[in-house]
């Protein structure tokens, strides 16, 4: 039962564009989520969150939107840059316990 | 410590035997994860720990998996009788226990050959 799901495993954006990284759930009594950034060899570092009772959380170039009726979410790079390609995590969390997707191999090229 | 300590880094089993990886949580925290990702798949839900409270292990895959943590700080997750399909990064993170922002470590490469 994959709670999380990030339905595209990979995405390739061009320099400068926008970078949009799409994030499905199924319990709607989730309370919080989180985008995580995962280079190879490295554990997950995180990124940015959103609690349920907002819509848009936005930090310097990174943005999340929640859609609670659609139960989705998404994250927007803009600009997007070279060194934005990695693997991007979405996860949500109910009562501290933290489920992940499966994770968006994001590539940006130059 | 700075951050989330996992050792060994990289671990190489034969397969049947028995392995221990362990985790330093960053000091304070009270909820404590174990993931895994296996070779091109996403974070697998293992088993979480969140001050004393019963774990929660519902991600164990096998009775063959099981984790510990003493005194609230550290863990050590053991999986006995290793098997090929147990091969996966191991990952540990921690958090103060409010579902926020997880700190990772920088994994265990668990190879069972």
């Amino acid at each position: 039962d994959q709670q999380v799901k990030q339905n595209s495993p990979s995405l390739s954006v061009q320099e400068g564009r926008i970078s949009i990284l799409n994030c499905d759930y199924t319990n709607s009594m989730f309370d919080y989520f989180l985008w995580y950034k995962k280079y190879p060899a490295e554990g997950p570092t995180f990124l940015i969150s959103i609690s349920s009772i907002k819509d848009k959380n936005e930090d310097g170039r990174f943005t999340v939107f929640l859609n609670k009726s659609a139960k989705h979410l998404s994250l927007h790079i803009v600009p997007s840059q070279p060194g934005d390609s990695a693997v991007y995590f979405c996860a949500a969390s109910r009562g501290g316990k933290l489920i992940f997707g499966q994770g968006t191999e994001l590539s940006v090229k130059p | 410590g700075a951050g989330v300590s996992q050792s060994p880094s990289n671990k190489v089993t034969e397969k049947g035997k028995d392995v221990e990886l362990r985790c330093d949580p960053i000091s304070g925290h009270t909820a404590l994860y174990w993931y895994r990702q296996s070779l091109g798949q996403g974070l697998e839900f293992l088993i979480y720990f969140q001050g004393n409270s019963a774990p929660d292990k519902s991600g164990l895959p096998s009775d063959r998996f099981s984790a510990e943590r003493t005194g609230g700080s550290v863990s050590t997750l053991t999986i006995q009788r290793t098997q090929q399909e147990d091969s996966a990064v191991y990952l540990c993170a921690s958090n103060e226990g409010t579902g926020g922002e997880a700190f990772f470590g920088q994994g265990t490469r668990l190879t069972v050959v």
